[in-house]
């Protein structure tokens, strides 16, 4: 499998439960990110990844948590979230210091809280 | 801070005619890349074409081609020859080269067959 890839494609949760987003890269990148895509707004970076370390953390709610065991794979853990949490969620890598500079998306997880 | 816009949320264009979408962009930074992506129903985002801030030189990739103009912070998107399979939305997005991707709001392009 190449590129970006997200499980699941759906997801319906009820503001009391717990689930994880994955994501998993094979493009050998050291960067990943999360986006939340709502409508009608810029796509907004929650967290990046460098070398497996976080370096960006966009005042994210405590609700969000990510977590990168190693360069190819990245989690987002949700738990008690709210009905403005519904969105598109997007993964995405780059290869960050060299001359390529794009980041590839996944198909994104679309989020219904209830 | 860098900042997109995409003042068009929407577009329509003729099968086989010409569009062009816009975007003008802020940055502090001397060096720097712009994007466009685009966004079909599947939701995946794709990169359409790229531009390096320090060459002059327009991108083009195939009907896709941009028109950059640095002092004006300006970087818009052409396509040529539209086709059914252009409707989407489309991003434009700058980054100075670290991990930080600025992208805009967007803008719906139609394509009336």
């Amino acid at each position: 499998e190449t590129g970006v890839t997200q499980t699941p494609r759906h997801l319906v949760m009820g503001m009391t439960n717990k689930k994880s987003l994955k994501c998993e890269q094979h493009l050998g990148h050291n960067a990943m990110y999360w986006y939340k895509q709502s409508a009608k707004k810029p796509l907004e970076l929650m967290f990046v990844y460098s070398l497996e370390e976080r370096v960006e953390n966009n005042s994210v709610p405590s609700r969000f948590s990510p977590e990168c065991p190693n360069s190819s794979h990245l989690f987002l853990h949700l738990h008690t979230l709210q009905p403005e949490d519904s969105a598109l969620y997007l993964c995405a890598s780059s290869q960050v210091w060299t001359g390529f500079t794009e980041a590839f998306f996944g198909q994104g997880t679309r989020l219904t809280v209830v | 801070a860098q900042t997109v816009t995409q003042s068009q949320p929407e577009m329509s264009v003729q099968e086989a005619e010409t569009v062009t979408l816009s975007c003008t962009y802020d940055t502090s930074e001397s060096d720097y890349y712009l994007f466009w992506y685009k966004q079909p129903p599947s939701r995946q985002m794709i990169l359409v074409i790229r531009q390096e801030a320090y060459k002059q030189q327009n991108a083009t990739e195939n009907r896709f081609s941009v028109n950059f103009q640095k002092a004006a912070k300006s970087f818009s998107l052409k396509i040529s020859d539209s086709q059914l399979g252009d409707a989407a939305m489309y991003f434009c997005a700058c980054t100075s080269g670290t991990y930080k991707y600025i992208f805009g709001t967007g803008t719906r392009l139609k394509v009336l067959a």
